[in-house]
């Protein structure tokens, strides 16, 4: 079965700077998914980015970028030029390449909770 | 972009009644449809994973009679806590999904409060 290990239960940005989230993950499987979920004091869980396991290039959304190591099996966010509203929970996941039934469900680590200051 | 609507936001109730929530997708037809369970300050843990007009496939350690889930429609699909009791306050989100190869879009959650 497949795990996702999140080793930082809290972190602490000054705003306008950089930090870097850990995600490993354990899995036999050759082709999946990883994603970065936020999920803001509101609870929506939104999604951050998104790689593809058979894509070497680190997938990059606007201030957000990631680290994909597949050999290592690991995944790190970055955050750039970190604002107020970046403060929320993040949430690695993992997603089997597999179709149908149960197949594909998202396997969530614990989380990290990130917190800005000013 | 996808949006997925979870109704009702916030439930209190008896212990005793039983309680339904509802997962919308409204601008996509939502092949599957995913239930997770959120504890305080914990991560989501699936539930139960739904195919439009299929039974659905609970987890391990998921009461199939206890937690009802319908998908009757590619739009639709329903969680009923029956006879619930106060354990069974938590955070319930669902989630849905067009096709495979598509991400999850998921709701905004609903508490429940059993008292």
């Amino acid at each position: 079965a497949q795990t996702v290990t999140q080793s930082q239960p809290e972190m602490s940005v000054q705003e306008a700077e950089t930090v870097t989230l850990s995600c490993t993950y354990d899995t036999s499987e050759s082709d999946y998914y990883l994603f970065w979920y936020k999920q803001p004091p509101s609870r929506q869980m939104i999604l951050v980015i998104r790689q593809e396991a058979y894509k070497q290039q680190n997938a990059t959304e606007n201030r957000f970028s990631v680290n994909f190591q597949k050999a290592a099996k690991s995944f790190s966010l970055k955050i750039s030029d970190s604002q107020l509203g970046d403060a929320a929970m993040y949430f690695c996941a993992y997603r089997s390449y597999g179709y149908g039934g149960s197949q594909g469900n998202l396997i969530f680590g614990k989380g990290t909770k990130l917190s800005v200051k000013p | 972009g996808a949006v997925v609507s979870q109704h009702p936001s916030w439930v209190i109730c008896k212990s005793g009644t039983s309680v339904k929530i509802e997962c919308r997708s409204l601008d996509f037809q939502a092949t599957t449809m995913f239930w997770y369970r959120q504890f305080p300050k914990q991560s989501l843990m699936l539930m139960a994973t739904s195919n439009e007009g299929s039974k659905a496939t609970y987890e391990q350690g998921v009461e199939k009679d206890k937690f009802l889930i319908n998908h009757a429609s590619l739009t639709l699909s329903t969680l009923t806590v029956t006879s619930a009791h106060p354990e069974d306050s938590s955070f319930y989100i669902c989630s849905a999904r067009s096709v495979t190869n598509q991400p999850q879009h998921f709701g905004d959650g609903t508490r429940l409060s059993i008292l």
